[in-house]
């Protein structure tokens, strides 16, 4: 079945250490997207991707860095540098607009969701 | 810079209730909308998309309307469930990307509880 896996699940980081969260998709879309959602709070745009080896900076980039060296696969690193990571992390991913002519095309696909917390 | 507004921000219901949830948006050039549904500690689920020139969407028990040029859409829920319990967000896919905003949109959500 076609979707958006994001691992792990649940990542535990320690001070001062670098982690790395995945996110693959098989639905071919050009553009993924990472978001934070804090408790309670909707989501926040970290960085996005329009298409392959090609990323942006979101409104809370800080202390985060990204790579899209394949179609599929858009992992994120929360660095030493992110003073509060603590939050749930979920990757989404779309076509472009126009991509598909009938009205069901352009549905925005998430991932379960990485829950990272420092201990 | 566009901004996505959802009210109210809690509501509960008693099961079987006809409820509207609302999604207001700022900048009207959008390409669609999109309801989507979270259970807690879970990513989002997608509901109904509306896009910019269609003025409603229906999927079994849910209804979403779309006004684009007063900047609003309602998610209709009839006969509500226990199981419809869980928070909703709307999201506007912008036609063009706005920087460190994206083209991705989202409301903050609306959680909603239906009682037994």
């Amino acid at each position: 079945d076609g979707g958006i896996t994001q691992s792990p699940k649940y990542l535990f980081r320690k001070e001062g250490q670098n982690v790395t969260l995945s996110c693959e998709q098989n639905l071919n879309h050009d553009a993924m997207y990472w978001y934070r959602q804090d408790p309670g709070q909707g989501l926040r745009l970290i960085y996005y991707s329009q298409i392959v080896n090609d990323f942006q900076k979101g409104d809370i980039a800080e202390g985060y860095s990204v790579s899209r060296e394949k179609k599929e696969s858009f992992p994120l690193t929360v660095t030493s540098a992110q003073k509060n990571p603590t939050a749930f992390y979920l990757c989404a991913s779309t076509d472009p607009p126009g991509t598909y002519e009938s009205f069901s095309g352009n549905t925005i696909y998430f991932g379960e969701g990485s829950w990272l917390t420092v201990v | 810079k566009q901004e996505v507004t959802q009210i109210p921000a809690a509501l509960s219901v008693p099961e079987g209730e006809n409820l509207v949830l609302n999604c207001s948006f700022t900048d009207s050039a959008i390409y669609n909308l999109q309801w989507f549904r979270q259970d807690p500690g879970k990513g989002l689920t997608s509901l109904l998309l509306i896009q910019s020139s269609q003025r409603e969407q229906t999927s079994g028990r849910l209804n979403a309307s779309l006004d684009k040029s007063s900047g609003r859409s309602t998610l209709y829920i009839a006969a509500s469930q226990p199981g419809d319990s869980a928070t909703y967000l709307c999201a506007v896919r912008q036609e063009n990307y706005g920087g460190s905003q994206g083209n991705l949109i989202f409301g903050k959500g609306t959680k909603l509880s239906v009682k037994p």
